[in-house]
């Protein structure tokens, strides 16, 4: 079974502009969670999703946004970048139901010049 | 969110067992405690959760204190490939599936 992969896996960008990163979960996995790892801060939740739905919300900015697309694909968007989004955005799945276990993709580098 | 509490670093031998401790005074009754673990420019992999009771998987067992204030991951025989950052996490009961990292513990394994 595939796990999860994110596209693209680096990235760099310039203040100001925007990002979007993709997510695709193991099939059959209809959650998706997304994280900003940095050195400062360690591993932070931005949200959630679950069919199509965000339910779940962390302590970021508007300028962070995400969606699900029917086959629990995953984007995620980031507006306005600035030089402190720098960062690996890590995207993980999980199985309908709670307390599963949740499944992390490699990450996309994003540094922001 | 509730807390964990965590060593920033511990070191360990190969082939010895390991014991990874996670104070959480704060936990609530329906409170899961989850283990990851984070090797080097690789995401996070689950190691074991538990809820009350004592539990096992291939990869290691955890304890829970009575009290559910405190637990530990236990690595029964250390190898290189363990050395990792190790996370124990609250994960708050129901439908929530936020996971809130702490800084975890950098386990470093000795040949």
């Amino acid at each position: 079974k595939a796990g999860v992969t994110q596209t693209p896996r680096y990235l760099i960008k310039t203040r100001g502009q925007q990002v979007t990163l993709s997510c695709s979960p193991i099939s059959g996995h209809r959650s998706v969670s997304w994280y900003q790892q940095t050195p400062g801060q360690g591993l932070q939740f931005l949200f959630e999703y679950f069919s199509e739905t965000q339910r779940n919300k962390g302590n970021f900015p508007g300028r962070f946004s995400g969606r699900q697309f029917s086959n629990s694909r995953s984007e995620m968007n980031v507006s306005t970048l600035e030089l402190g989004d720098s960062a690996l955005y890590l995207c993980a799945s999980s199985l309908p139901g709670t307390y599963n276990e949740q499944f992390f993709g490699p990450g996309t580098r994003l540094t922001v010049l | 969110d509730a807390k964990t509490t965590q060593p920033n670093s511990m070191e360990s031998n190969e082939e010895e067992p390991v014991h990874l401790p996670c104070n959480h005074s704060t936990i609530s009754g329906t409170d899961y405690i989850h283990w990851y673990r984070q090797l080097p420019s690789q995401g996070p992999e689950y190691v074991i959760h538990g809820l009350t009771s004592n539990v096992n998987n291939r990869m290691a067992s955890l304890a829970i204190a009575e009290d559910r204030k405190s637990s530990t991951l236990i690595l029964h025989r250390a190898t290189l490939r363990d050395a990792a950052v190790y996370y124990c996490i609250l994960r708050v009961g129901g439908s929530n599936y936020k996971l809130t990292f702490g800084k975890g513990t950098l386990l470093t394994v000795n040949p």
